[in-house]
This record gives structure tokens, C-alpha cells and sequence, in this order.
């Protein structure tokens, strides 16, 4: 299985702060790399499809970029309504795997 | 615009088998535009994927559950269900169903998800 590890865990950020997410693949999945947003109790949301793509009816704030083994989620500004955990995720191979999520959470 | 919504028991006894549904609006899951996915988050976890199904009824399902998984399709309710046999706690989660199209295998959009619980 393809391993997706994800850095940091969490991180306490404020209002109006860059915010940079790190999600690391075990082998290469060229650009197979799509990044969600989950909130308790909710359904996870697309945010990034193929590593770059922002998903329709996502802030612009939010951006991707990466290929290969390396990419990054970054929110340019955090707003209130990020407080949330994001995920990464391969779509190279099955079985498909998540990374273990990074709990954004208010300073 | 497609929406999900799963639904199934909330509590499953040890051994037994848990039984999930997916019914899908706006749009066919027949034919082939679409892979039907199963996810789980047992709390605190991160997300894992489950399997899937293609409109035609091809699966492929995760290996660390291949064993006591079945994903199938129900075309005349626009449904398709997860059953998973000899269920331990450690099948307690939330359950979670979405869609695929394309070779990149990106979910969107997502059911709501279920609490399934496994206690006796």
C-alpha cells in the first residue's frame, strides 16, 4: 500500500495566518493527490483535485501544489470557518489511502 | 447534483455482520460515469477507504478487508450496500459513502455518514 504521511499533525494558527500543510507519499504518484476538509459531524469536503485543482465553490485562499512524493495545502489567510482537520489522499493505486489528517485548530 | 445518504443498523453485535446502505439521488449509479466508494473513521483515526463499485458491478475492495467484505448495487432503488462479516469493535466507526469519475479517484460529494457501533 502506498503510505501518506502527513506533517504537522496539528497546528494552533490564528486569524488572518499562512497556514502550510505537507503531505508526503511513500513511492511516487505523480500528481494522483487530492485534499479534503472535515469538520465534526460533517461530511469531509473536496477542496484540491489533482494536486493543483481547486474544487468549484472553494475560496481561492485555499491552493495546492506538489508532484511526485511531495505536496502542499496552503491557506494564504486563515479565516474562522477553517478550524477543521484536512486530509490528503492518493488516487494512483489501490488501495486508496488517506494521510492521518492535520487538526487546524484556533490560537 | 448527486447526494448520498447513508443509512443501516447503529449497533451490531460482535460476529455478526454489519449491513450499510447508500441511497444515491441525482443521478444513475447505473452505467459508466461512476465509482460507488465505502469509507470508515473510527473516532479519533484517520480516514480509510473501504472499496468500491462500478456501474457495470466490477469491485475492488481494500486487501485488509477483502476477506469478509461485500460491495454490491440495487439499480431499480439507485442503492448500493457494504455488508462486512464477523465484525469486531475495532469495525466501529462512522461510515461514509462517495463518488468517483476519471483515473484521478478523487470523492465528491459525501454522505453525511453513519455511526455503526460494535458492542454486544
Amino acid at each position: 500500500d502506498i503510505q501518506m504521511t502527513q506533517s504537522p499533525s496539528s497546528l494552533s494558527a490564528s486569524v488572518g495566518d499562512r497556514v502550510t500543510i505537507t503531505c508526503r507519499a511513500s513511492e511516487t504518484i505523480d500528481n494522483f493527490l487530492n485534499w479534503y476538509q472535515h469538520k465534526p459531524g460533517k461530511a469531509p469536503k473536496l477542496l484540491i483535485y489533482v494536486a493543483s485543482n481547486l474544487q468549484t465553490g472553494v475560496p481561492s485562499r485555499f491552493s495546492g501544489s506538489g508532484s511526485e512524493t511531495d505536496f502542499t495545502l496552503t491557506i494564504s489567510s486563515l479565516q474562522p470557518e477553517d478550524f477543521a482537520t484536512y486530509y490528503c489522499q492518493q488516487g494512483y493505486l489501490t488501495p486508496l489511502t488517506f494521510g492521518g489528517g492535520t487538526k487546524v485548530e484556533i490560537k | 447534483q448527486v447526494q448520498l445518504q447513508e443509512s443501516g443498523p447503529g449497533l451490531v453485535k460482535p460476529s455478526q455482520t454489519l449491513s450499510l446502505t447508500c441511497t444515491v439521488s441525482g443521478d444513475s449509479i447505473g452505467g459508466n460515469t461512476y465509482y460507488w466508494s465505502w469509507f470508515r473513521q473510527p473516532a479519533g483515526k484517520a480516514l480509510e477507504w473501504i472499496g468500491r463499485i462500478y456501474g457495470t458491478g466490477r469491485t475492488d475492495y481494500n486487501p485488509s478487508l477483502e476477506s469478509r467484505l461485500t460491495i454490491s448495487l440495487d439499480t431499480s432503488k439507485n442503492q448500493f450496500s457494504l455488508s462486512l462479516s464477523s465484525v469486531t469493535a475495532a469495525d466501529t466507526a462512522v461510515y461514509y459513502c462517495a463518488p468517483s469519475t476519471g483515473w484521478y479517484n478523487w470523492f465528491d460529494p459525501w454522505g453525511q455518514g453513519t455511526l455503526v457501533t460494535v458492542s454486544s
